[in-house]
C-alpha cells in the first residue's frame, strides 16, 4: 500500500527566503507525482507534475524535483512572498495517494 | 484550459435526507472521474473511480450505497450521500482526468463542504 509523507508539517519564514518541502513515498512504481496548493476552505490548485520519467519540473519561483528510486521529491520556492502562505499537498499516481500536507506561513 | 467546476460550494442538509454534488468538466472530456474526501485537518482520501458509462469502483471501507455515484456523461459525474449523518460532514472535492497519453494528470473542482445537521 502506496503511504506519502510530508516533512515538516508545518514552516513558517520570513519573506524574501528560499525554502525546500519534502515529500516520500514507499513504492517507487508510480506514474506520475503532482504537488498541489490548497487555501484554507478551498480546493486545490495544481502546481506541478513530474511524470516518472522525469526528473524536475520548473514553474516559475517553483522547482520540483523527483528521484523515483529513492522514494523522494521535493519542492523549492524561491524567493517566498506572503502570498505563498498556503498548505502544499504532494500526491503520487495512478490513483491519487496524498501525504497530509505542508502547512507554509511567509511572514512579511 | 483544464477547469473542472463543483455544485454547489457549500450545502447544509438535516439528518436522514440525501443531498446531491455534481461535479462538471468545462473544457475537456473526462474519461475518468474521482471522488475524493477530506475532513478537517486531513489530507484527501481517495473514495472511488468512475468511468464514463461504467459502474464507481469505491475504495475499501467506502459504503457504496451510501455514496452513490452516477458518470453519466464525459461531462458530468454526480455524488449523491444517501441518508446523511452528521458524521458524513467533511468536504468534497472531485477531479477529472482526460487521460490523454500517459499523462493522467487530474484537474480539481473547488470542492463542495457539506454539513449534515
Amino acid at each position: 500500500k502506496q503511504e506519502v509523507t510530508q516533512i515538516p508539517a508545518a514552516l513558517s519564514v520570513p519573506e524574501g527566503e528560499n525554502l525546500v518541502l519534502n515529500c516520500s513515498f514507499t513504492d517507487s512504481a508510480i506514474y506520475n507525482l503532482q504537488w498541489f496548493r490548497q487555501d484554507p476552505g478551498k480546493g486545490l490548485t495544481s502546481l506541478l507534475l513530474i511524470q516518472s520519467s522525469q526528473r524536475e519540473q520548473t514553474s516559475g519561483r517553483l522547482n520540483a524535483s523527483l528521484d523515483k528510486s529513492s522514494g523522494r521529491s521535493t519542492l523549492y520556492i524561491a524567493a517566498s512572498q506572503p502570498g505563498d502562505s498556503a498548505t502544499y499537498l504532494c500526491a503520487v499516481a495512478l490513483k491519487l495517494v496524498f501525504g497530509k500536507g505542508t502547512k507554509l506561513t511567509v511572514n512579511p | 484550459g483544464a477547469v473542472v467546476s463543483q455544485h454547489p460550494s457549500w450545502v447544509i442538509c438535516k439528518s436522514g435526507t440525501s443531498v446531491k454534488i455534481e461535479c462538471r468538466s468545462l473544457d475537456f472530456q473526462a474519461t475518468t472521474m474521482f471522488w475524493y474526501r477530506q475532513f478537517p485537518k486531513q489530507s484527501l482520501m481517495l473514495m472511488a473511480t468512475s468511468n464514463e458509462g461504467s459502474k464507481a469502483t469505491y475504495e475499501q471501507g467506502v459504503e457504496k450505497d451510501k455514496f452513490l455515484i452516477n458518470h453519466a456523461s464525459l461531462t458530468l459525474s454526480t455524488l449523491t450521500v444517501t441518508s446523511a449523518h452528521p458524521e458524513d460532514s467533511s468536504f468534497y472535492i472531485c477531479s477529472a482526468s482526460a487521460t490523454s497519453g500517459a499523462s493522467y494528470e487530474q484537474y480539481f473542482g473547488p470542492g463542495t463542504r457539506l454539513t449534515v445537521t
